[in-house]
């Protein structure tokens, strides 16, 4: 079955102690990105990645690491996590070998994350 | 400058009621592409319908419809008959077709409450 995989699904941390959120897809995808979800805001990205060792800033890239040393997968890090990086978290993935805008983006369940 | 808006915060219908979401949108780009996505309550993005710019061709899927109007820049999304499993929020997106980063720009989305 064709998807985007997210892991784990929910976290609890504290602030300060660094975690990862794994993301994998099995689409052969190119493009791949990390959104946030916050009530009133929608979804903002973070981080993108146009293909194995490119990737680029988002919207709201400040707290955040990423890296794409395979092309399935694209985890997102949090070295420090502080209260304000407590949302939910998507990863998603398109073809796109342009990496232009366009392509239809396919989501992953979500990771909730609360840092306390 | 890039902008989604869906005014529509809360709807809440009576099962089999015809219900319309709202979305507007905003771009400087000749080429864009618009989208909609469901997050129903278990939480993952469901991609809908993706449209392209020089495309206003309205498109109907089952209890689905869309209508794309340029002279207005909305992408209204219609119901038909609602049915509960259809409560959910509702999320329409632009991408821009020079948009390197292959973002997705989301409107607040529209939670949408379907009571028996």
């Amino acid at each position: 079955e064709a998807q985007v995989t997210q892991n784990p699904r929910y976290l609890i941390t504290v602030t300060g102690k660094k975690l990862t959120v794994t993301c994998s897809q099995n689409m052969n995808h190119e493009y791949m990105s990390w959104y946030r979800q916050d009530p009133g805001l929608g979804l903002r990205q973070i981080y993108y990645s146009m293909n194995v060792e490119v990737t680029d800033k988002g919207d709201v890239p400040e707290g955040y690491k990423v890296s794409r040393k395979e092309k399935r997968n694209f985890p997102l890090i949090l070295e420090s996590p502080s209260p304000n990086q407590t949302s939910l978290y998507f990863c998603a993935s398109s073809y796109s070998r342009s990496g232009t805008g366009g392509e239809t983006q396919y989501f992953g369940p979500g990771t909730r994350l609360l840092v306390l | 400058a890039q902008k989604v808006t869906q005014a529509q915060t809360e709807i809440s219908v009576v099962e089999k009621e015809d219900v319309t979401l709202d979305c507007v949108y905003e771009t400087r780009d000749t080429t864009y592409y618009l989208f909609w996505y469901k997050q129903p309550p278990s939480g993952e993005l469901v991609f809908l319908i993706r449209r392209n710019s020089f495309d206003e061709q309205n498109e109907i899927s089952g209890r689905y419809s869309w209508n794309f109007q340029k002279s207005t820049s909305s992408f209204n999304f219609t119901i038909t008959a609602s049915q509960v499993v259809d409560s959910a929020v509702y999320f329409c997106a632009l991408s821009e077709g020079r948009n390197q980063g292959g973002k997705l720009i989301f409107g607040q989305g529209t939670e949408l409450s379907v009571k028996p």
